[in-house]
């Protein structure tokens, strides 16, 4: 089955630096890669996705980047600001075409001011 | 739309009793799924339906039992409750029923807070 391993688990950044949490997965039938966010007493929300035909999308302060021969995949956040602060959780489907996904166990980003 | 609601928001049970956990979705997605959340362990799969009428185990399925009523709606129950079941739970819908190349966006609600002692 699909394994996703997700380093580091806690990151601590100065508001207005980069932040960049790596992902890596085992099934290289993995086509979609979503990463979500979780703020503190609410469920995790997708902020930005990627499928394997691509190798980089962005989204404003926000990007992932794949790598398809390594497996890992990556989310870059640029400029962050206290509100970015929250758990970050990267997935994988375990196969093309399943209906389900495989969490990363989550990193803690807290943005200091 | 809602999109998808969880009841209750907090639960407290001792050991051995049995309680169910609702969850529907206003979104007309057919896929919906169960999730609990440990600390350091991210969410883990505990049941998932791909379509109303199927059900199918995830990661962690023991002490656990599932209904999907219809389309909206997706119960999860616990028949005795065990200290080792404490944790967050989460339900979650799906925009696509896995179509090859289609995104796979999941909804989630915003959790029930399970404490059994």
């Amino acid at each position: 089955g699909e394994n996703v391993e997700q380093h580091p688990s806690t990151l601590s950044v100065q508001e207005g630096d980069s932040a960049v949490i790596k992902c890596t997965y085992s099934d290289s039938a993995s086509n979609y890669f979503p990463w979500y966010k979780q703020e503190l007493g609410k469920g995790p929300q997708l902020i930005i996705d990627i499928r394997s035909n691509v190798g980089e999308k962005k989204d404003q302060r926000i990007a992932v980047t794949l790598n398809k021969t390594a497996k890992h995949f990556s989310l870059h956040i640029t400029e962050t600001q206290p509100e970015d602060s929250a758990v970050y959780f990267c997935a994988a489907p375990p196969r093309t075409g399943a209906n389900n996904l495989f969490f990363g166990t989550g990193t803690r980003l807290t943005v200091i001011p | 739309n809602a999109g998808v609601t969880q009841t209750p928001k907090f639960q407290v049970l001792k050991t051995g009793q049995s309680m169910t956990l609702q969850c529907a979705q206003d979104m007309n997605h057919n896929s919906m799924y169960w999730y609990r959340q440990d600390p350091g362990m991210g969410l883990r799969l505990i049941y998932y339906s791909a379509s109303e009428g199927t059900t199918d185990k995830g990661e962690v399925p023991n002490g656990y039992n599932v209904s999907r009523l219809n389309k909206r709606e997706f119960s999860l129950r616990l028949e005795s409750a065990a200290p080792s079941q404490t944790s967050v739970y989460f339900c979650a819908s799906f925009r696509t029923p896995g179509l090859a190349g289609v995104g796979y966006e999941q909804y989630f609600g915003p959790g029930t807070r399970l404490t059994v002692t």
